[in-house]
């Protein structure tokens, strides 16, 4: 088990609401990553930072937005959620330095918005 | 568009069979990667070939590498009914200063 760590698991909640789901990692991987994935489904990079201060979109549009003031952690903040967002949204890291860069992933939030 | 496609979307076998995907690319590669996510899970790696390597084992996993026809295979030997699972590829490119690319995968059944 990868030391990367997502909440809520499950959220359902009501259109026009403000979430923030979290990520955080123990390993000190300066690299971390939010995909969007439906189920069965492929995934889709939303986010991506490369280290404190440091964000960039994907490849998905995304009305999302993402923050890295530490290290170990990389919130994804939905300022007025739909149920276009519907979801399973999967955080990763993997480390610097590496010529390869091996992802480790979050067990995912599943969002249901009504 | 994603950079890797596998193949066959869905596959089903039984316990003991050996099982085959496939996955196709586009552009040029620094390594390929194998993932697999089981239900409602996230993502778990499995292997990493480089593209210098054309051939690579890891206990029942054999992925084989051809860069010339910009494919890769991920052979899984005497499955079990616990590899019931997807199947992920993912390209990385340069140094790994570009995240890495997914494809659509394949969603695996083992039938005991």
């Amino acid at each position: 088990e990868a030391d990367i760590y997502q909440t809520p698991r499950y959220l359902v909640i009501g259109t026009g609401k403000k979430i923030t789901l979290e990520c955080s990692q123990t390993m000190g991987h300066d690299k971390m990553y939010w995909y969007q994935q439906d189920p069965g489904m492929e995934l889709h990079l939303i986010h991506y930072s490369y280290g404190v201060n440091s964000t960039e979109k994907g490849d998905l549009s995304s009305e999302s937005t993402v923050s890295r003031i530490r290290t170990e952690h990389f919130p994804l903040t939905l300022e007025s959620a739909r149920p276009s967002h519907t979801s399973q949204y999967l955080c990763a890291s993997s480390e610097s330095g590496r010529s390869y860069n091996e992802q480790f992933f979050g067990p995912g939030t599943r969002l249901t918005v009504l | 568009s994603q950079q890797g496609e596998e193949d066959p979307q869905a596959l089903s076998i039984q316990e003991g069979e050996n099982a085959t995907m496939n996955c196709s690319y586009k552009t040029s590669i620094n390594n390929l990667q194998w993932y697999r996510q089981n239900s409602g899970r996230g993502l778990v790696h499995l292997i990493l070939i480089r593209s210098n390597e054309r051939e690579k084992h890891s206990g029942r996993l054999r992925v084989t590498l051809d860069t010339s026809k910009k494919s890769s295979s991920l052979l899984i030997t005497a499955s079990r009914a616990a590899d019931t699972a997807s199947y992920f590829c993912a390209t990385g490119r340069n140094s790994g200063n570009t995240p890495l690319v997914f494809g659509k995968g394949t969603r695996l059944s083992v039938i005991a």
